[in-house]
């Protein structure tokens, strides 16, 4: 079975731009969340997606949005880039929601210039 | 203040020692994860605990959860080089039964010499 897949792995913008990030969940999973980490804050829990309805949201910013598709896929939203969105984003997806095993991607490395 | 702390924050042993890293909360735990990290990529899901008391094995590796003292443990057995990496612990403390509910530590970096 194929694993949780993030693209682009790595993206570089410029201060002010926006940027869309994708994950594709392990098939039949249901439940997507996004995190980001960052070397001062850590792992931070951003948002959770579950038969596209956002269930969970972390204490960010708006300009910080996703949604999820009927086929289970999901994608975050950055707009108006800031040099502190720089961080490693990572979706992991589950069967379902609530407390259950997650399975992450390998992450997609945004750099903001 | 961090609701949870790891301890160590990095460790370096010799290749075939035992070695321990503990995941404290300042909250109650109603469930906790643990999960391995390379540098840069993503999370490798080990265990997940959610019973005071839960012990749980997988090969070389031992998770317990403590819950009076609020406390796991994940214990390596003769450690080896691939078990070199990032240890991250993740708790539920809100019983929210929710992923939006969950708090990660700093993690504890691991270095294994040959």
């Amino acid at each position: 079975k194929a694993g949780v897949t993030q693209t682009p792995r790595y993206l570089i913008k410029t201060r002010g731009q926006q940027v869309t990030l994708s994950c594709s969940p392990i098939s039949g999973h249901r439940s997507v969340s996004w995190y980001q980490q960052t070397p001062g804050q850590g792992l931070q829990f951003l948002f959770e997606y579950f038969s596209e309805t956002q269930r969970n949201k972390g204490n960010f910013p708006g300009r910080f949005s996703g949604r999820q598709f009927s086929n289970s896929r999901s994608e975050m939203n950055v707009s108006t880039l800031e040099l502190g969105d720089s961080a490693l984003y990572l979706c992991a997806s589950s069967m379902r929601t609530g407390l259950s095993e997650q399975f992450f991607g390998p992450g997609t490395r945004l750099t903001v210039l | 203040s961090q609701e949870l702390e790891q301890s160590p924050q990095s460790l370096i042993v010799q290749e075939g020692k035992n070695l321990t890293i503990n995941c404290t909360s300042s909250k109650t735990l109603y469930g906790l994860y643990w999960y391995k990290q390379k540098y840069g990529e993503g999370l490798i899901f080990l265990m997940m605990l959610q019973k005071g008391g839960e012990e749980k094995s997988h090969e070389k590796i031992t998770a317990k959860l403590d819950e009076k003292k609020q406390q796991s443990s994940l214990h390596i057995t003769a450690s080896q080089p691939s078990h070199a990496g990032i240890y991250l612990c993740g708790a539920d403390t809100d019983y929210g039964g929710s992923q939006g509910n969950l708090i990660f530590g700093k993690g504890t970096k691991l270095s294994v010499k040959p």
